[in-house]
């Protein structure tokens, strides 16, 4: 069952701004991660950040979460033509990262040259 | 990680027909899973699928509708059978692991 929700659905900027995204979810997590879809393929996973983190960097990418707000956000920093793609929160609910995931409704970036 | 190989990529079938989905993943997984993305939506699971037992399927999905097949634990194969347009969806699969790997889907139409 879908538990995410993102926002903005839709976002537009341009190459070299930063994008943030935002997530939030209704029950009780053990991590909350994040995935890149180009186009209607397969999904890539981004990042894991896990109940007891607040904070986590890859590269670009930063995300935080508050449990107390079950809330999280992704920011991608110096944005590129390339990230052009939907991105997808999702939540493990379970101690096992085999379990399936519970995922959002997704935010739609789209950056421009 | 793993790597998993989905197909068909995409297919365009006739309402009534049936089509099945194969997914091949590179190392031994104890489960798999079965997520449909309609037009401009966001993942909803369909079903888990473990090796020698039968598939778990989640609310509003029905075995006789779409029943999954998991023969050993590198592969499953997932079919929609008796299609109307409304299957016309993104169907995936998926393991787990630090981060889920996914196959990178198969474009249905019904027509």
């Amino acid at each position: 069952s879908q538990q995410g929700e993102e926002d903005p659905q839709a976002l537009s900027i341009q190459e070299g701004e930063n994008a943030t995204m935002n997530c939030s979810y209704k029950t009780s997590i053990n991590n909350l991660q994040w995935y890149r879809q180009n186009s209607g393929r397969g999904l890539v996973h981004l990042i894991l950040i896990r109940s007891n983190e607040r904070e986590k960097h890859s590269g670009r990418l930063r995300v935080t979460l508050d449990t107390s707000k079950k809330s999280s956000s992704l920011l991608i920093t110096a944005s590129r033509a390339a990230d052009t793609a939907s991105y997808f929160c999702a939540t493990d609910p379970n101690s096992n990262s085999g379990y399936a995931l519970n995922f959002g409704k997704g935010t739609s970036l789209l950056v421009t040259p | 990680s793993a790597v998993i190989s989905q197909k068909p990529s995409r297919d365009i079938c006739q309402r009534g027909t049936s089509l099945t989905i194969q997914c091949q993943v590179d190392s031994q997984v104890t489960m798999m899973f079965w997520y449909r993305q309609q037009p401009g939506q966001s993942l909803t699971l369909i079903a888990t699928a473990n090796q020698g037992s039968e598939a778990t399927y989640e609310s509003g999905f029905v075995i006789d509708k779409f029943p999954i097949s998991r023969p050993n634990l590198t592969f499953s194969t997932l079919t929609v059978s008796n299609m109307s347009p409304e299957d016309s969806s993104i169907y995936l699969c998926s393991v787990g692991g630090e981060g889920a790997f996914f196959g990178q889907g198969t474009r249905l139409t019904v027509v």
